[in-house]
């Protein structure tokens, strides 16, 4: 399985201010997802990564508020931007496995965010 | 349509007994079913998964019972260890159009703790 490692793993926000999120994954991988799972609450998917394209984001998430970029195959940041208390979460990175087929999601530890 | 109903909430099991957490869908084009476990300041992990073409799968202690007619399947552990003792996701994925990878539709999450 891919080895994905995520930074940081835990900060404390002011209100109004951004946080970048780093996701470095140990091999190529075509597309990296980034969840949200907010307190006590499932994981919700924010955007999908491809490489050399941009972001695809679900429904009820924008790219003003959650900027995305994909530099190369190994690496992406998720940026949550003017933050408020609400976007206090664990956002986590995820690749699909691809030595187990698809639909295998292999998640980062997650960057734990509070917002104050 | 795209929800995945997960229960109970949480759970509390002796040591040796079995563990049962159940989850129901809508969409009949779900053909993927994996359960996660994920243990605190870690990312999900897949524990096992089943496909809708059979109704049962066994790893270990670790079972999918599937019901397709009723669009519910369960995790069962058999024999539950403190060392068991973490959140559970069920989730459920059809593939993309064109693709042979799909969304992950996370169930809402079963806090399962087994007592010594």
């Amino acid at each position: 399985s891919a080895v994905i490692s995520q930074k940081p793993s835990r900060d404390i926000c002011q209100r109004g201010t951004s946080l970048t999120i780093q996701c470095q994954v140990d091999s190529q991988v075509t597309m990296m997802f980034w969840y949200r799972q907010q307190p006590g609450q499932s994981l919700t998917l924010i955007a999908t990564a491809n490489q050399g394209s941009e972001a695809t984001y679900e429904s009820g998430f924008v790219i003003d508020k959650f900027p995305i970029s994909r530099p190369n195959l190994t690496f992406s940041t998720l940026t949550v931007s003017n933050m408020s208390p609400e976007d206090s979460s664990i956002y986590l990175c995820s690749v699909e496995d691809q030595g187990h087929g698809a639909n295998v999601l292999t998640f980062g530890a997650g960057s734990r965010l509070t917002v104050l | 349509q795209q929800q995945v109903k997960q229960s109970p909430q949480s759970l509390i099991v002796q040591k040796g007994g079995i563990s049962i957490i159940n989850c129901a869908y809508e969409n009949t084009a779900f053909d993927y079913f994996p359960w996660y476990q994920q243990f605190p300041g870690k990312g999900p992990a897949l524990l096992i998964a089943i496909r809708p073409d059979v109704s049962e799968k066994k790893e270990g202690r670790f079972t999918i019972s599937f019901n397709k007619s009723a669009k519910q399947f369960s995790l069962h552990i058999m024999d539950s260890q403190p060392g068991d003792s973490a959140t559970y996701f069920c989730a459920a994925s059809m593939r993309r159009r064109g693709s042979n990878t799909g969304k992950l539709i996370f169930g809402q999450g079963t806090t399962l703790q087994v007592k010594p």
